[in-house]
């Protein structure tokens, strides 16, 4: 079975903390996305990579930043967490045309405290 | 841009009764169309899809059909479970300027009772 896991299930970590949330794909997939999803907002693409160092910003890329070294990684820092980025974290990957879809981690449910 | 438009929630229904949540899209191009299905606390999984007009998605009895036409997705069930209360989105991919990023509904939620 295709797998995307990210590394935790469950973070708290403090204001002002730089934070790491890392996220591993075993299906040699092109693209690579981070998302947080929010009540009532829906999913909102945080930033995204179709190749190795290759990065673009999506629709909310403040606050945020991210790195793909390898390509089955990709990390997403918070520079300097704050409470507003209290959310839950989803990761996904696929092709890159997509046609068959996006596989997503289990998420990341981070709270800034 | 593209878009994609569900019914919002929730959905609540009995069990055993037909379900329906309806999704319509915008796009330019001929998008992939799909239906997700995320449990609580869980991230989303890919239900079922459909590459081109008239394709037929199904999967664990749920079924889906792209109908160009009418630029709809919409997502059946004949009876529903317990187990089947969840949130539900559509979604489509497209070239955008040579990327294919994903857009999303906003998501429906669907409650079965016993």
């Amino acid at each position: 079975d295709v797998k995307v896991t990210q590394s935790s299930r469950y973070l708290v970590k403090r204001t002002g903390e730089k934070v790491f949330l890392e996220c591993v794909q075993d299906m040699d997939h092109e693209n690579m996305f981070w998302y947080r999803q929010d009540p009532g907002l829906g999913l909102r693409l945080i930033y995204f990579s179709y190749d190795v160092k290759m990065k673009e910003k999506g629709d909310i890329p403040e606050g945020y930043s991210v790195s793909r070294e390898k390509k089955e990684r990709f990390s997403l820092i918070l520079e300097s967490a704050s409470t507003n980025q209290t959310s839950m974290y989803l990761c996904a990957s696929s092709l890159y045309t997509g046609r068959n879809g996006y596989t997503f981690g289990s998420g990341t449910r981070l709270t800034v405290v | 841009g593209n878009s994609v438009t569900q019914m919002e929630g929730p959905v609540t229904l009995s069990e055993e009764a037909f379900l329906t949540i309806n999704c319509t899209y915008t796009a330019t191009g001929y998008p992939s169309l799909f239906w997700y299905v995320q449990y609580p606390g869980e991230g989303l999984q890919l239900l079922l899809k459909a590459t081109k007009a008239d394709d037929k998605g199904s999967n664990k009895g749920f079924e889906a059909t792209y109908r160009k036409e009418t630029t709809s997705f919409h997502l059946e069930k004949g009876s529903v479970q317990v187990s089947d209360s969840a949130v539900y989105f559509c979604a489509l991919s497209v070239s955008s300027g040579g990327s294919y990023i994903p857009t999303f509904g906003r998501g429906t939620s669907l409650i079965v009772h016993p």
